[in-house]
């Protein structure tokens, strides 16, 4: 099967400027995930969507990250404005369903540099 | 506070001996318990995970896993490590399985075989 789909991979911007990453999920998988990974860290989540409806954003810095999931497939996780210290890898990853006891299938990532 | 820790941040072997890449946890309850490892510019991918019943958990790759839950340890253990086992390891937890919530992951620990 596909797995999970990430764009762009790489991204460079100046800090204040926006961005937007894009994530297609393994198809019929209902449970989204964004991670955030810092250089020498473990990924962190950011959000998590059930379908089209967010289970948890306790973690996302909702004055400059939004996140969506129209029609319960594709995602989209957008930087307005941008800091130095968002640059990471941001992972998207999906599951079947949100019980722990099936595992995340995880994507290449975008790696974002802000300088 | 829920936490997972990987006390090495590199582990160095040679090939064909054993490794054991050690993580420990500190939740409450019965918490689901992963391993995930991650090659240069790729995504995590899932070796093993520990849910319930036997202790000893196997995985892709020849990868085992043992839980321990009076030390709460959940250490990654190979017989005979191969050079190609070269990658970044991360041990994550599901804090609370019933309520589907998404992973806490360690630090992660560079395995690194030599020929």
């Amino acid at each position: 099967e596909a797995g999970v789909a990430q764009s762009p991979r790489y991204k460079i911007i100046e800090k204040r400027q926006s961005v937007a990453f894009w994530c297609n999920p393994i198809s019929g998988h209902a449970t989204l995930y964004w991670y955030q990974q810092i250089l020498g860290q473990g990924p962190k989540l950011l959000i998590q969507f059930q379908n089209n409806g967010v289970v948890d954003d306790s973690q996302l810095p909702k004055d400059r990250f939004s996140a969506e999931r129209l029609k319960g497939v594709d995602s989209t996780l957008k930087i307005q404005p941008a800091k130095l210290e968002d640059s990471a890898v941001y992972l998207c990853a999906s599951s079947v369903t949100d019980r722990a006891i099936y595992e995340q299938y995880f994507g290449p990532g975008t790696r974002l540099t802000v300088t | 506070a829920q936490s997972v820790a990987q006390p090495e941040d590199q582990v160095n072997v040679a090939e064909g001996n054993p490794l054991t890449v050690k993580c420990t946890y500190s939740v409450s309850g019965n918490p689901y318990l992963f391993w995930y490892v991650q090659y240069p510019n790729r995504g995590l991918q899932f070796l093993l995970k520990y849910i319930t019943g036997d202790n000893l958990v196997k995985g892709s790759y020849g990868f085992e896993a043992e839980f321990n839950k009076s030390q709460t340890s959940f250490h990654l253990k190979k017989p005979s490590a191969l050079v190609s086992d070269s990658a970044l390891y991360f041990c994550a937890v599901s804090p609370l399985p019933q309520a589907g919530t998404a992973l806490i992951f360690g630090k992660g620990t560079t395995l690194s075989v030599s020929s």
